[in-house]
């Protein structure tokens, strides 16, 4: 059973174009992450959420954390080619230190 | 600042020889953390290591699979007696002190078993 489920799992759009990728559980996370990972590569940190409701905004990116601190999404507005990559949310709950990771949603855009 | 650094990237090994994987955190990071990304899964924590201590290992295989992070030097990944399933992605993480859950990629080594 998979802790944290990425929806969709792969997406492809045009240049341009908005899109929303989501991130899900029943369970409850102390803080969630998103990454970006591209293939040969390590996850890159994109950003932290840590507060029910919380919303962060990164240039074109803005990410989400549940009121319930349960789920998350990521919305990328006016998508790039650049924006190409495997999208990861991690979780950690409690007290641990050790990340719960989905299974990533891969994004194609195209010119 | 330099990243996470890992070494090598990519590690050939035949069934039954020994694997060593090196990791050096971001400066000014002293927590550790290895995980391991199998194709088409996700990532899998493996061990979260303070210097010269193990605090986690819950994600360890029982057998063949070690970690150290000593005083002096990068973090080791060992394991013994490679087998065809330990082909994989091995990802180091670093975090400062009091951010656990910012932790900080390398890019991996890719370990082959033959």
């Amino acid at each position: 059973t998979q802790l944290l489920e990425q929806s969709p799992q792969f997406l492809s759009i045009q240049e341009g174009e908005n899109l929303t990728v989501y991130c899900n559980s029943s369970s409850v996370f102390s803080s969630l992450q998103w990454y970006r990972q591209e293939p040969g590569e390590g996850p890159v940190l994109l950003v932290t959420v840590v507060t029910g409701g919380e919303v962060k905004k990164l240039k074109r990116l803005t990410f989400q954390f549940g009121d319930a601190r349960k789920d998350s999404s990521l919305h990328i507005t006016a998508a790039q080619p650049g924006d190409t990559g495997l999208y990861l949310c991690a979780g950690a709950q409690g007290g641990s230190e050790k990340l719960v990771f989905g299974k990533g949603t891969k994004l194609t855009v195209n010119p | 600042n330099a990243g996470v650094m890992q070494n090598p990237r990519h590690l050939v090994r035949r069934r039954g020889q020994e694997a060593r994987l090196r990791c050096s955190p971001m400066k000014g990071h002293s927590h550790v953390y290895w995980y391991r990304q199998l194709p088409e899964e996700g990532l899998k924590f493996m061990v979260y290591l303070q210097k010269e201590n193990i605090i986690d290992e819950s994600g360890m295989p029982k057998e063949r699979f070690s970690a150290e992070f000593p005083k002096e030097g990068p973090s080791i990944l060992r394991i013994q007696q490679v087998v065809r399933g330990d082909s994989a992605a091995y990802f180091c993480a670093s975090s400062p002190s009091g951010r656990a859950w910012e932790q900080y990629f390398g890019p991996g080594t890719r370990l082959t078993v033959t």
